[in-house]
């Protein structure tokens, strides 16, 4: 799997819109980009992915760069239950592939 | 949606003994199991990979015969930590695939959080 490069913290009013950048200058052209987090001692929880088309669903919005090599989480309205690490990960779509994780981004909201 | 339910949450260990964690996918068929490890302020660290039937796949560095994994059923895998140490104390997490395209899937179990004393 194409490695990824994420900031190792952000921070984030509340009510304000988070942007998490990720980059994957290695992604091929079979692979996804996945977002998961981690709120303090749970398993992590999927939020979005996408190939090269912007995604949106109830939880985030994925913009995918023209090239693909990187990509922006934005979590609309951020809330303090936001606070959580962050993943993105690329792979190619397969239900029972391994996940590698990087170090992700500590994403603190602020009231 | 899919889930794992891994149990138990929590618990805490006598130096020596061994503790056996269960993940049980209860509305699919995971027909892989990944466990992973996750020490304090560090990302998830895969160990290994079991297919239900067969032998699991230890990552570089982890010890099969410490990490016992069990993976019998297509609903149930078990993860035993043996003889374990303080240096084992850690968050354990397993993974369910289905083996078939799921561009979704998130089938995390809820963690185990071991402490041995």
């Amino acid at each position: 799997d194409a490695k990824t490069t994420q900031p190792p913290s952000m921070d984030c009013a509340e009510g304000r819109a988070a942007n998490l950048p990720c980059n994957h200058s290695t992604i091929s052209g079979n692979e996804y980009v996945y977002w998961y987090r981690q709120i303090h001692s749970q398993g992590p929880q999927y939020i979005i992915h996408g190939l090269k088309n912007n995604e949106t669903n109830e939880m985030a919005s994925l913009i995918i760069t023209e090239d693909r090599k990187s990509s922006t989480l934005i979590l609309p309205h951020a809330t303090l239950r936001d606070t959580a690490v962050y993943y993105c990960i690329v792979r190619v779509i397969q239900g029972a592939q391994k996940l590698v994780f990087g170090q992700g981004t500590r994403l603190t909201i602020n009231p | 949606g899919a889930v794992v339910s891994q149990h138990p949450s929590r618990v805490i260990c006598k130096s020596g003994t061994s503790v056996k964690i269960e993940c049980r996918s209860l509305d699919f068929q995971a027909t892989t199991m990944f466990w992973y490890r996750q020490f304090p302020k560090q990302s998830l660290m895969l160990m290994a990979t079991s297919n239900e039937g067969s032998k699991a796949t230890y990552e570089q560095g982890v010890e099969k015969d410490k990490f016992l994994i069990n993976h019998a059923s297509l609903t149930l895998s078990t993860l035993t930590v043996t003889s374990a140490h303080p240096e084992d104390s850690s968050f354990y997490i397993c993974r369910g695939g289905t083996g078939a395209q799921s561009p979704r899937e998130a089938f995390f179990g809820q963690g185990t959080r071991l402490t041995v004393v």
